[in-house]
C-alpha cells in the first residue's frame, strides 16, 4: 500500500546506539498517553503508556517521560535494533479515556 | 489469537455510492473506535462506541455512520462517499478496564479510494 507517512519527521540511527522520539501535546486535561508504533503496511501496535499522574514509566527496552509544565512527551528507545524500524505515534487520551488525539509520527529509521 | 477483523481490506467505489466496512473483535471488549489515516494528519477519530448501542462522535465524524448492535461488532457506513473519504480507515478495541485497559488493539487497516 502507499505510505501514510510522507512528510512526517526523521529520525535516523545507528543500530545499537538509544533513540530519543517526541512530541507535544496540546490538551492539558488528558487522563494519560500511549506511544503506538506503526510498521509499513500495519496497524498501529501499542507499546507503553503513561498516565497523567506519572513522570516516568518504563518497559522492555522503551522508557516515556512525560514533563506536564511544557506539555511533552518523549519515548526512549535503548540499544535500537532494525526491527525498531517505523513511524512513531503519541496520543493522549482524554473524554473520560474515550477520545483519542494522535501526533503526526516520527519515522525512525536504524542502520545497521 | 485476540484479532480486530475489518473488511474490505480494499476497494475502490464511487462517489455517492453507499458502503460499509465492517469491524470485529474477538476480545470481548467493551470500547471500539474508528480512525481514519491521511498523509500529514495522523490518525483522527471518527467515532466510538464504550458499549453495545452506546455511541459518540469523534473528532470528524461528518459524512460518517456507525452502529453497535452487539459487543464484537461497530460497523463503519459511508451513505454517500465523497472523494475526500479517500483515506486509510483503521478499527480498533480496547477493553478499557483492569490494568491493561489502556491497550488499543487496531486492526490492519482498510484503503478507501472513492473516485
Amino acid at each position: 500500500g502507499e505510505s501514510v507517512g510522507l512528510h512526517l519527521p526523521t529520525l535516523s540511527v545507528q543500530e545499537g546506539d538509544n533513540s530519543i522520539i517526541n512530541c507535544a501535546y496540546s490538551n492539558s486535561a488528558s487522563d494519560y498517553f500511549i506511544w503506538y508504533k506503526q510498521e509499513s503496511g500495519k496497524g498501529p501496535q501499542f507499546i507503553i503508556d503513561i498516565r497523567s499522574n506519572m513522570d516516568k514509566r518504563q518497559g522492555q527496552r522503551v522508557t516515556v517521560l512525560l514533563n506536564k509544565t511544557v506539555k511533552h512527551l518523549s519515548l526512549q528507545i535503548a540499544a535500537t535494533q532494525p526491527g525498531d524500524s517505523a513511524v512513531y505515534f503519541c496520543a493522549e487520551i482524554w473524554g473520560g479515556g474515550f477520545k483519542t488525539i494522535f501526533g503526526a509520527g516520527t519515522r525512525l529509521f536504524v542502520k545497521a | 489469537e485476540a484479532q480486530v477483523t475489518q473488511n474490505p481490506r480494499y476497494l475502490i467505489t464511487v462517489t455517492g455510492k453507499k458502503l460499509t466496512v465492517t469491524c470485529s473483535q474477538n476480545m470481548n471488549h467493551e470500547y471500539m473506535s474508528w480512525y481514519r489515516q491521511d498523509p500529514g494528519l495522523g490518525l483522527r477519530q471518527i467515532y466510538y462506541s464504550m458499549n453495545v448501542e452506546v455511541t459518540d462522535k469523534g473528532d470528524v465524524p461528518e459524512g460518517y455512520k456507525v452502529s453497535r448492535k452487539e459487543k464484537r461488532n461497530f460497523p463503519l457506513i459511508l451513505e454517500s462517499p465523497s472523494p475526500n473519504q479517500t483515506s486509510l480507515y483503521f478499527c480498533a478495541s480496547s477493553p478499557r478496564t483492569g490494568s491493561s485497559g489502556n491497550t488499543i488493539y487496531f486492526g490492519e487497516g482498510s484503503w478507501l479510494t472513492v473516485v
